[in-house]
């Protein structure tokens, strides 16, 4: 079974501060993708890393992929109320029957609180 | 331009009843996948379906079933329904090969 253990699972910050968001894989996934959701609604895409050692920054938010591609990081720099919210680390796993895009492995997320 | 749509988005059953979410993919998607998201949790995989066939399957019992239309609309069922079942089912298209989109979700309550 493919596990995505993320880290840590509550953080509450102050606006302006700095904070980092871990995942951790037992296996190796075709690529990792991060997601944000927000109360009542469904997991938005940030970003997709593929290839190992790869880092995709977005704004303030900079991704990591470890270079065995079991491990990722998101941080976020100078964070804003914004950002609150739930973020999910997923590994992609192939897909079959015909399709190329196969299930995600989500982590368990991580509650975001940024306070003004 | 839709994105991806869900109906109900919020309902109430009993234990042992029987239930039907229905999921509209976004325009020009051809797959759909369906996922459980339980509360303080990740959404966990239940299957996706492709040319109206079911392609993957995660870890659910036989009582999570599914559908596919022709016109790539899909349909989740979930029979004898456990207290354990309450969450939010997400359904989430993609077209070949692409990202996915998911929708706000249906939030089962059963009591």
């Amino acid at each position: 079974t493919q596990l995505l253990e993320q880290s840590p699972q509550f953080l509450s910050i102050q606006e302006g501060e700095n904070l980092t968001v871990y995942c951790n894989s037992s296996s190796v996934f075709s690529s990792l993708q991060w997601y944000r959701q927000e109360p009542g609604e469904g997991p938005v895409l940030l970003v997709t890393v593929v290839t190992g050692g790869e880092v995709k920054k977005l704004k303030r938010l900079t991704f990591q992929f470890g270079d065995a591609r079991k491990d990722s990081s998101l941080h976020i720099t100078a964070a804003q109320t914004g950002d609150t919210g739930l973020y999910l680390c997923a590994g992609v796993s192939p897909g079959a029957g015909g399709t190329s895009y196969g299930k995600l492995t989500f982590g368990q997320g991580t509650i975001l609180t940024v306070h003004p | 331009d839709a994105g991806v749509t869900q109906s109900p988005t919020h309902l109430i059953k009993t234990r042992g009843q029987q239930v039907t979410l229905r999921c509209s993919p976004k325009s020009g998607h051809d797959t759909v996948s369906w996922y459980q998201q339980a509360l303080g949790q990740g959404p966990q995989f239940i299957f996706q379906y492709y040319e109206e066939e079911e392609r993957q399957r995660g870890n659910f019992p036989d009582r999570f079933s599914g559908h596919q239309f022709p016109n790539y609309s899909s349909e989740l069922n979930v029979n004898a329904l456990l207290l354990g079942d309450s969450a939010l089912y997400l359904c989430a298209s993609s077209p070949s090969g692409g990202e996915l989109f998911f929708g706000e979700g249906s939030r089962l309550t059963v009591l």
